[in-house]
């Protein structure tokens, strides 16, 4: 067990739909990572949070939103969901950037 | 944008067999790191190499940093089932960026 929560496990949604991804990290990492894992792109990073504040962004698509509240949980918005969103998408934290990650078992997202 | 390249994408030896994966950057890393995916799972932190030439192993798994930093590799040594899996590396660019990975299958 990693330490890290994500749920949920599974999400079926319709196109153009909106969802939202959780995710609480391991106690005493101020730094979550999200990244999303397709068949042939392994692991595509999203975005990172620092103790509440955006540190870092990739490739993420402006329907794609994130947060990190003041107790450190995360939050990865997807909206306008599109067939091609369906992924699998992974939380990780770690104590402080760049130390090693912790990832959570991820969310499994299809959209139909 | 900065990434590391895996090589090679997938690889299917026979128990007992070696089996070495790279990694290389077309930038300096102050470290690398390791990971493991299994099929269905998620990926697990292996190690972390911080030094120039650095060398580890963990049981039959050895990993190296090269003197410049911009590569690093992983050897298997004897493989067993328990080793299938997809190995990651990832390099702390503007945050931590990984690897296409290397898909090892082994057969008994």
């Amino acid at each position: 067990d990693s330490g890290v929560t994500q749920t949920p496990k599974h999400l079926i949604t319709a196109t153009g739909q909106r969802v939202t991804l959780r995710c609480s990290p391991r106690s005493g990492d101020l730094s979550v990572y999200w990244y999303q894992q397709s068949l042939d792109q392994g692991l595509q990073f999203l975005i990172q949070y620092y103790n509440g504040e955006e540190r870092a962004k990739g490739n993420i698509l402006e329907r794609f939103s994130a947060q990190q509240f003041p107790d450190l949980h995360s939050e990865l918005n997807l909206s306008s969901l599109e067939l091609g969103d369906s992924a699998l998408y992974f939380c990780a934290s770690s104590v402080v950037e760049d130390s090693p990650l912790h990832f959570g078992n991820g969310t499994r997202l299809t959209v139909t | 944008g900065q990434q590391v390249m895996q090589i090679p994408q997938y690889q299917h030896v026979q128990e007992g067999e070696d089996f070495t994966t790279y990694c290389n950057s077309s930038t300096t890393l102050s470290n690398i790191q390791w990971y493991k995916q299994r099929p269905g799972g998620h990926p697990v932190f292996l190690i972390q190499l911080v030094k120039s030439g650095e060398v580890k192993k963990q049981k039959r798994l050895t990993f190296q940093f090269g003197e410049a930093k911009k590569n690093s590799s992983l050897h298997i040594t004897a493989t067993q089932t328990t080793d299938v899996g997809t190995y990651f590396c990832a390099g702390p660019y503007s945050t931590l960026t990984f690897g296409k990975g290397t898909m090892l299958l082994v057969s008994p």
